[in-house]
């Protein structure tokens, strides 16, 4: 079975820019979180969205979007990038039920110049 | 606010000795604690969870919540068990809230 899929690898944006990242659940994974993991500060839930809709948000500003297809992909947006936005992007997708494990994608190193 | 604190970023123990990875949280509501592990150049993956109450790979972890922990132990550890281990509490929303991460070294 395929696992959780995000692209691209790497991204280098320039500050100011737009930077657009995706994610490909597991199959029949409803579910699409997205996590920052910033130097020093760890992983930060941005995001959850489940079904089309955008369930949670995390502690962060209105430049940080995103949306979910039909067919279960999402898509993470940042816009105005700032430096301190350089991070790894992690997407990780469950059976959208509460306390179902979530399985994680290998990541989007994020650099912001 | 609910917030996850592993105390130690670093551990190293030797190969056959006791090992336990600390982990507090802070959390209004009833908690739904897990272990993530990622093992070096491997995606972060789920170790264990409180709610199946299950041991894997010799770990355990046992809900305190009086003293509001979730430690991690394993009575022998061996040197594939290595790894960056995140403590991490699901609250509502499924969000959910790592801590900083333990970064553990099993020497020969």
């Amino acid at each position: 079975e395929a696992g959780v899929t995000q692209s691209p690898t790497h991204l280098i944006k320039t500050r100011g820019q737009q930077a657009t990242l995706r994610c490909s659940p597991i199959s029949g994974h409803t579910s699409v979180y997205w996590y920052q993991q910033a130097l020093g500060l760890g992983l930060q839930f941005l995001l959850w969205y489940d079904e089309g809709e955008e369930r949670n948000r995390g502690n962060f500003p209105p430049r940080f979007s995103g949306r979910q297809f039909p067919n279960y992909s999402s898509e993470l947006n940042v816009n105005a990038l700032e430096l301190e936005d350089s991070a790894l992007y992690l997407c990780a997708s469950s059976l959208g039920t509460a306390y179902n494990e979530q399985f994680f994608g290998p990541g989007t190193r994020l650099t912001v110049l | 606010a609910q917030r996850v604190t592993q105390p130690e970023k670093l551990l190293s123990v030797f190969k056959g000795a006791p090992v336990e990875l600390k982990c507090n949280y802070s959390y209004s509501g009833s908690p739904e604690l897990f272990w993530y592990v990622q093992y070096s150049r491997q995606r972060l993956q789920l170790l264990l969870r409180h709610i199946s109450r299950e041991s894997i790979k010799g770990f355990t972890a046992d809900l305190n919540k009086g003293e509001t922990s979730f430690h991690l132990k394993k009575p022998f550890a061996q040197e594939e068990d290595s790894a960056m281990y995140y403590c991490a509490l699901e609250t509502s929303g499924s969000r959910l809230t790592f801590g900083e991460g333990t970064q553990l070294t099993v020497n020969p």
